[in-house]
């Protein structure tokens, strides 16, 4: 069973760019979940699809946007890119059949993107 | 709003000495659940426990236990016996129960804990 994949591993960008990072889930899993760690802090969660639908999303700019595709891996965009955007990326994947009240989270390496 | 504070932001411990890493949470809901992660500097976050608001049993797993003790709504973390292979980040993080299952994670900002050999 492979596991929750991210690419790139590091991104550098600068000022004002526009950058598009990518998530595969784990087999089986029909939701992912994007977190943006900063240094030195905790994750925060950006936001979440589900078959395709934005389901849920955390205090960001509509500059965080994202897309789930028919085989459920996604992509987050952010545009505009400002300095405090430096931070590691993680996406977690997890199923959801509806009937369990929970659906654990399974977290991708993640990727560290640096804006100068 | 829900909240989680890990007071402690860095620990050094010997080799084999027991630690225990402090988690306080905030929630207005009645079912939650609670977690802790660790992460090495590879920087994936590796999944350790969860428990649900409606059981405080302790739990043991090998050298890691866990006290949850909703009357101080704290779910605190003890490595027993400290190996340098523990060294990492500790997170521990919160999440209120969906109908759906979907559920967002909400993380304090993480203790570094360094064993020392």
């Amino acid at each position: 069973e492979t596991g929750v994949t991210q690419s790139p591993t590091h991104l550098i960008k600068t000022r004002g760019q526009q950058v598009t990072l990518r998530c595969s889930s784990q087999s089986g899993h029909n939701t992912v979940s994007w977190y943006q760690q900063a240094l030195g802090q905790g994750p925060q969660f950006i936001f979440q699809y589900y078959r395709e639908e934005e389901n849920g999303r955390g205090n960001f700019p509509p500059r965080f946007s994202g897309l789930q595709f028919p085989n459920y891996s996604s992509e987050l965009n952010v545009n505009a890119l400002e300095l405090d955007d430096s931070a590691l990326y993680l996406c977690a994947s997890s199923p959801t059949s509806g009937r369990a009240r929970y659906n654990e989270q399974f977290f991708g390496p993640g990727t560290r993107l640096t804006v100068l | 709003a829900q909240k989680v504070t890990q007071a402690q932001t860095e620990i050094s411990v010997v080799e084999k000495e027991d630690v225990t890493l402090d988690c306080v949470y905030e929630t207005r809901d009645t079912t939650y659940y609670l977690f802790w992660y660790k992460q090495p500097p590879s920087g994936e976050l590796v999944f350790l426990i969860r428990r649900n608001s409606f059981d405080e049993q302790n739990e043991i797993s090998g050298r890691y236990s866990w006290n949850f003790q909703k009357s101080t709504s704290s779910f605190n973390f003890t490595i027993t016996a400290s190996q340098v292979v523990d060294s990492a980040v500790y997170f521990c993080a919160l999440s209120e129960a969906q109908v759906s299952g979907n559920e967002k994670l909400t993380f304090g900002t993480g203790t570094r804990l360094t064993i020392i050999p």
